[in-house]
């Protein structure tokens, strides 16, 4: 079972504009989130992240939401630039052995 | 500049031969991980290892092994490899309590 789930396998904005990204998970017992960037043959990058105790936590362009009643998160970004155009993995920490989660990602394509 | 190495970069390989993927880190990491990458379904993880001398089984540990002897060093092995262990392999280090993870380049493997 999934217990990470990125809907949107990929989004499309214009540069300039918003970008939002969704993550759904079904599991409470997840005491951190965090989002990874990857660009084609690279490794994943850490993005940001976020305790389950919070509600949102900003970082320059970045901005990451958390809604617990609703098992959502999301990554705004603004305002996107062509750089950004990469797949973006969310990821659930389990609170009980500190593992990471990872959704199935999703690509974002930033247009100029 | 300090991070995680994977060897090779890429391999392709018969069915059912050997083949140890090599990762190692410099940032003296206690805990030390192993994921592949599948589209449509992210980042699983193989196995992982939280400290020296220690390994456990992740979400998808089956045809695979590893071994930590030290720190640095986290091999992973296929024992007799399948077409369905094509995929790209990722390594992983970790520190601290927030879950983030640092991630090698990646190696792409493909068993024929």
């Amino acid at each position: 079972d999934q217990q990470v789930k990125q809907n949107s396998p990929s989004l499309s904005v214009q540069e300039g504009r918003i970008s939002i990204l969704n993550c759904d998970y079904t599991n409470s017992m997840f005491d951190y989130f965090l989002w990874y960037k990857k660009y084609p043959a690279e490794g994943p990058t850490f993005l940001i992240s976020i305790s389950s105790i919070k509600d949102k936590n900003e970082d320059g362009r970045f901005t990451v939401f958390l809604n617990k009643s609703a098992k959502h998160l999301s990554l705004h970004i603004v305002p996107s630039q062509p750089g950004d155009s990469a797949v973006y993995f969310c990821a659930a920490r389990r609170s009980n052995t500190g593992k990471l989660i990872f959704g199935q990602g999703t690509t974002l394509q930033v247009k100029p | 500049i300090a991070g995680i190495t994977q060897a090779p970069t890429s391999q392709i390989l018969a069915a059912g031969r050997r083949m140890t993927l090599r990762c190692t880190q410099d940032m003296r990491h206690n805990a030390m991980y192993w994921y592949r990458q599948d589209l449509g379904l992210g980042l699983r993880l193989i196995h992982y290892s939280n400290t020296a001398g220690t390994t456990g089984k992740g979400e998808v540990p089956d045809g695979y092994s590893v071994s930590r002897a030290n720190t640095d060093d986290f091999p992973l092995t296929l024992a007799s490899a399948v077409p369905s262990q094509t995929s790209v392999y990722f390594c992983a280090s970790a520190t601290g309590n927030t879950g983030e993870l640092f991630f090698g380049e990646g190696s792409r493997l493909t068993v024929l």
